[in-house]
């Protein structure tokens, strides 16, 4: 239980250029969701957070108008990196929590999108 | 600012021993804690949380946590070479669900 997909698992796209990610909750209903970066040999970094149904939670430094995060139903969340740029470029990684498990704060991880900007 | 410490390693130990893994964090007020792998170019992995002083075993694995001294720890017993990971430790203050992550320390179990 508790299996959170990602798609695409790796993109490359052009400069300027927009990338969507899609963050999946496969077999529990996640209200909360929330968006990672992880850049080479460097440790996880909140970029925001995301609820169903209203607008996602952005941390200091993070532009919202760059990553911009819609969290439509109970399973998908989705990232959309507008007008990306080689500084972007970096791995992307979801979590959901699983609402009604033991747990109730756990984050479970999706395997992550590798984002290369030419 | 919350923080939570861990070294970096690398840890390196021989196959079959214990590994012995340690977190400190700053917020007095944290109430849960997680163990999570990540192997290189890879997601984190759920071993194990726990939320009580004491140890919590599950496998091999045995979490032990502190909070008078602000201290979680994990052990792995009899290491396997496919223990070889980086090993982060997270702390949640329960108020908002978020995790504060340690920079992770990189295990190398040995032959």
């Amino acid at each position: 239980g508790a299996v959170v997909s990602q798609h695409p698992s790796w993109v490359i796209c052009k400069s300027g250029t927009s990338v969507k990610i899609e963050c999946r909750s496969l077999d529990f209903q996640a209200t909360t969701m929330f968006w990672y970066r992880q850049f080479p040999k460097q440790s996880l970094m909140l970029m925001a957070t995301s609820n169903e149904g209203s607008k996602a939670t952005y941390e200091q430094g993070v532009e919202k108008d760059k990553f911009l995060i819609n969290h439509a139903s109970l399973t998908l969340s989705t990232l959309t990196v507008t007008s990306a740029h080689p500084e972007d470029s970096s791995f992307y990684i979801c979590s959901a929590i699983a609402s009604g498990l033991a747990s109730t704060d756990t984050q479970y991880f999706g395997p992550g999108t590798r984002l290369t900007v030419l | 600012q919350k923080e939570v410490e861990q070294n970096s390693g690398p840890l390196s130990v021989p196959e079959g021993a214990i590994a012995s893994l340690n977190c400190t964090y700053s917020d007095r007020g944290s109430q849960s804690f997680f163990w999570y792998r990540q192997y290189s170019g890879k997601s984190p992995e759920l071993i194990m949380f726990i939320y009580s002083n004491g140890d919590k075993e599950d496998g091999r694995f045995t979490a032990q946590l502190n909070k008078a001294s602000q201290y979680v720890s994990l052990l792995i017993r009899d290491s396997q070479p496919s223990d070889s990971a980086t090993y982060l430790c997270a702390v949640n203050d329960g108020t908002a669900s978020k995790l504060t992550f340690g920079t992770g320390t990189r295990l190398q179990v040995t032959l």
